[in-house]
């Protein structure tokens, strides 16, 4: 498909350990961001890349959280030492360009036991 | 500090009846706002968009209104359908920044047959 694809699609960790999550943006589209949703919540903005660069960051909760985009196209989320608040919905997001309509993965479910 | 606030949690509408959903914000510098759709397991999906240039945009059935001085903009569904019962966000974004946007709480609406 030609959608945005997000893997895992669920994920479990035991709290304390470190996880990746991956993304793959619609080929082209330079604008990618990752968001949070929590259950009740709408999505909550965390980062955005503006082809490999982190544009904006100011959503990132704290430290353990870090994201790249080395090639301007996949980028993955890392959380270090991750607690049980963590868990969350973890959605991806990419357009040709910024304020135009992001296009969102379906989302990976981090869940922290 | 909700910027964006959909104070509806729930909407119950019969089929082939209008539905509206509302969505307040206070940031004065936002100047683009979507409509997105989502279904469980599903990430956000795309509806429709309006540019704080204009007031009303319609895409088939569906229509946003905006309406500046009250930072008010309101999503109506005409005539409405069973497949349309989803959770709905509003989102936002201001000129100069990044285009990360940001969402309200979401209205589930339900359209009964």
């Amino acid at each position: 498909g030609a959608g945005v694809s997000q893997t895992p699609s669920n994920k479990v960790t035991e709290k304390g350990k470190y996880v990746e999550l991956r993304c793959d943006p619609i080929s082209g589209h330079t604008a990618l961001y990752w968001y949070r949703q929590s259950l009740g919540q709408g999505p909550e903005f965390l980062i955005y890349f503006q082809g490999t660069g982190a544009a904006d960051d100011s959503g990132l909760p704290n430290d353990r959280f870090f994201a790249v985009r080395p090639e301007g196209s996949v980028s993955t989320l890392k959380i270090q030492r991750t607690e049980r608040g963590d868990s969350a919905v973890y959605l991806c997001a990419s357009s040709p360009r910024r304020n135009t309509e992001a296009f969102f993965g379906q989302g990976t479910r981090l869940t922290v036991v | 500090d909700q910027q964006v606030k959909q104070n509806s949690p729930s909407l119950s509408v019969q089929e082939g009846r209008i539905s509206i959903l509302n969505c307040d914000y206070t940031n004065s510098m936002f100047d683009y706002f979507l409509w997105y759709k989502k279904y469980p397991a599903e990430g956000p999906t795309f509806l429709i968009s309006i540019s704080s240039i204009k007031d009303k945009n319609e895409d088939g059935r569906f229509t946003v209104f905006l309406n500046k001085s009250a930072k008010h903009l309101s999503l109506h569904i005409v005539p409405s359908q069973p497949g349309d019962s989803a959770v709905y966000f509003c989102a936002a974004s201001g000129s100069g920044n990044t285009g990360k946007l940001i969402f309200g709480q979401g209205t589930t609406l339900q359209v009964k047959p």
